[in-house]
């Protein structure tokens, strides 16, 4: 059984480029959960798809956009990139409502 | 808005000690608790906790839950140095998709 995978694992960028995260879900499960860890701080919700469709949101601006595809994997999107996005993003995969499998993230870090 | 304190936020305790993380919570129409470890990136799953009282147990770990008075806890037995990592709290509210996160309990297990 293959567990998350997210990519890449490191990414710099300069403030207003946009980057694109990359997961994917462990076998079998069919939704996925996006969230935003700054240092020091839990997770935070950005967003979840299920079976293709946002299946709800936090409090995130709409720069912050995803997709899921067939094979349930996904992207997350964020345009105009500042300061504050710096962070790690996780990815977190599961079949039931919550129990939560995450991916060992990507590090952002806007300059 | 959902809500979830952890203490202490960090902890120094010696091999073979036994420590006691705790999570208290605010949330609309509970559903479920998680706790997680995560040592460099990845939060690993621990244990989802639904019922008030009844304990779930893998190996030195332990988890109680009480809904009465919005807590749970999460006991190590006999720490080892492998048990230093950030342990986070999650909940589920009913109709909601997403898991709100406390800002997590450093521990760290010195030989």
């Amino acid at each position: 059984e293959t567990g998350v995978t997210q990519s890449p694992t490191h990414l710099i960028k300069t403030r207003g480029q946009q980057v694109t995260l990359r997961c994917s879900s462990q076998s079998g499960h069919n939704t996925v959960s996006w969230y935003q860890q700054a240092l020091g701080q839990g997770p935070q919700f950005i967003f979840q798809y299920y079976r293709e469709e946002e299946n709800g949101r936090g409090n995130f601006p709409p720069r912050f956009s995803g997709l899921q595809f067939p094979n349930y994997s996904s992207e997350l999107n964020v345009n105009a990139l500042e300061l504050d996005d710096s962070a790690l993003y996780l990815c977190a995969s599961s079949l039931a409502w919550d129990e939560q499998f995450f991916g060992p993230g990507t590090r952002l870090t806007v300059l | 808005e959902d809500k979830v304190v952890q203490s202490p936020l960090s902890l120094v305790v010696h091999e073979g000690d036994t420590v006691t993380l705790n999570c208290s919570y605010e949330v609309t129409n509970f559903r479920s608790l998680l706790w997680y470890k995560q040592e460099k990136k990845a939060p690993t799953f621990l244990f989802m906790l639904t019922s008030s009282g009844i304990e779930k147990k893998s190996g030195r770990l332990s988890s109680i839950l009480d809904k009465k008075e919005l807590f749970s806890i999460l006991n190590i037995t006999a720490t080892q140095t492998g048990d230093s990592a950030v342990y986070l709290c999650a909940v589920a509210g009913a109709g909601s998709y997403q898991l709100t996160f406390g800002k997590g309990t450093k521990l760290s297990v010195i030989p």
